[in-house]
């Protein structure tokens, strides 16, 4: 299984400024997965982040928003960009198994609070 | 749109008790599911799995049904414990994407 770390493990954040996640995995990866989860919800996906190509949003997601970054396949960046007290949740970050399967493996997750 | 949910968004059981959480899913192109456990302040953990070829799988303490039939996912938990306690999820994998459920927490009284 795969160790991820995120950082910061929790933040409050003024409206209208930026905040920047980390995630760290002990072995590489080819897909990396930002998650957000409301107070109180279930987990929705942000976007895929491919290594060497820009990354892949769902539906309700723009790249102005949550630019992410993956400059390389242990290491991937989530910005929340403009912030306002609806983007309080939680950020998870997530990564397949090394053998590229489904499992999803999931960082402590950033709480995230805007005020 | 397509979309997975849960029945029941809270569960109360004795300690030893078998608890049953269950889960509907819309996908019919679902291959594979998962349930997570996620405890306060943590990120979803890997409970077990089941790929669609399959309609019951055995782990530890820990059994997940699935009828394909009715779109319908469950997890058993046996002689249910305090450290259970949590929120617990199922998902599904569409075309390499996880579709999470609402979650139901499962409370373990002593």
């Amino acid at each position: 299984s795969a160790v991820i770390s995120q950082k910061p493990s929790r933040d409050i954040c003024q409206r209208g400024t930026s905040l920047t996640i980390q995630c760290q995995v002990d072995s590489q990866v080819t897909m990396m997965f930002w998650y957000r989860q409301q107070p109180g919800q279930s987990l929705t996906l942000i976007a895929t982040a491919n290594q060497g190509s820009e990354a892949t949003y769902e539906s309700g997601f723009v790249i102005d928003k949550f630019p992410i970054s993956r400059p390389n396949l242990t290491f991937s960046t989530l910005t929340v960009s403009n912030m306002s007290p609806e983007d309080s949740s939680i950020y998870l970050c997530s990564v397949e198994d090394e053998q590229g399967w489904t499992e999803a493996f999931f960082g402590q997750g950033t709480r995230l609070t805007v005020v | 749109g397509e979309s997975v949910g849960l029945h029941l968004p809270t569960l109360s059981v004795q300690e030893g008790d078998n608890s049953i959480i269950n889960c509907a899913y819309s996908n019919s192109a679902s291959d594979y599911f998962i349930w997570y456990k996620q405890e306060s302040g943590k990120g979803p953990q890997f409970i077990i799995d089941i790929r669609s070829n399959m309609d019951k799988r055995q782990g530890q303490r820990v059994t997940v049904l699935l009828n394909k039939t009715v779109k319908h996912l469950s997890l058993q938990i046996a002689a249910t414990q305090p450290g259970d306690s949590a929120v617990y999820f199922c998902a599904e994998n569409v075309y390499g994407k996880l579709i999470f459920g609402q979650g139901t927490e499962l409370s373990v009284k002593p």
